[in-house]
């Protein structure tokens, strides 16, 4: 089964910049659009960035995303106290015809 | 909006049919997702329909004993759920879209003896 790998978990402080990485492989993010999500336990998750680098209505421009290659990252600056929740990447991969989720990062806000 | 039904608790071996209810868009223009999320673990897509009805595709953790099915005119989507295992235990979330926009709030389904 196709694998996306994201760190297990980051941290920083307030108003902070952080970057949490997704990688894949040339069948899923090397040949299609990457999504990325925030998921507070207990609640539905949120979706943050679309195609990429795209941001549905409502999302602060604080969190930007990019792809190069068969990596995908997103950045969140001007960290805030309630960032602080899992954040997930997704794709579809062509090999196998499946969505594909990275494990999930746990942002902690110091 | 998104709403699941039908969760619940079931023995190994057993069936549960979940049902998502979908409102303010149009729910035959979009395709349709199953993701979970099982105690402690990430999420994990489960299933994909398209707006027809006529692709369809599963995860390989249940390809075989799983059915997504759609009914355009109730605006209701369906996962047909069979001879369920303990690794099945999870919270099953309905979602629209390719770009998987909307959550609901998902069913728990749990799979114990």
């Amino acid at each position: 089964q196709p694998e996306l790998t994201q760190p297990p978990s980051t941290s920083a402080t307030p108003g902070q910049r952080v970057t949490i990485s997704c990688s894949g492989s040339t069948s899923n993010i090397g040949t299609n659009s990457v999504t990325w999500f925030q998921h507070l336990p207990g609640t539905a998750p949120k979706l943050l960035i679309y195609y990429n680098d795209q941001r549905p209505s409502g999302v602060p421009d604080r969190f930007s995303g990019s792809k190069s290659g068969t990596s995908a990252s997103l950045a969140i600056s001007g960290l805030q106290s309630d960032d602080e929740a899992d954040y997930y990447c997704a794709t579809w991969d062509d090999s196998v015809n499946v969505r594909v989720f990275g494990g999930g990062t746990k942002l902690t806000v110091l | 909006q998104v709403v699941e039904s039908g969760g619940g608790l079931v023995k190994p071996g057993g069936s549960l049919r979940l049902s998502c209810a979908a409102s303010g868009f149009t729910f035959s223009s979009y395709n349709m997702n199953w993701v979970r999320q099982a105690p402690g673990r990430g999420l994990e897509w489960v299933s994909s329909i398209s707006g027809s009805g006529s692709d369809i595709y599963y995860a390989g953790s249940v390809k075989g004993r799983f059915t997504i099915s759609r009914d355009n005119a109730k605006n209701s989507l369906y996962l047909q759920m069979n001879a369920l295992r303990v690794e099945d235990t999870a919270v099953y979330h309905c979602v629209r879209d390719a770009n998987l926009d909307h959550w609901g709030q998902g069913t728990l389904v749990t799979v114990s003896s």
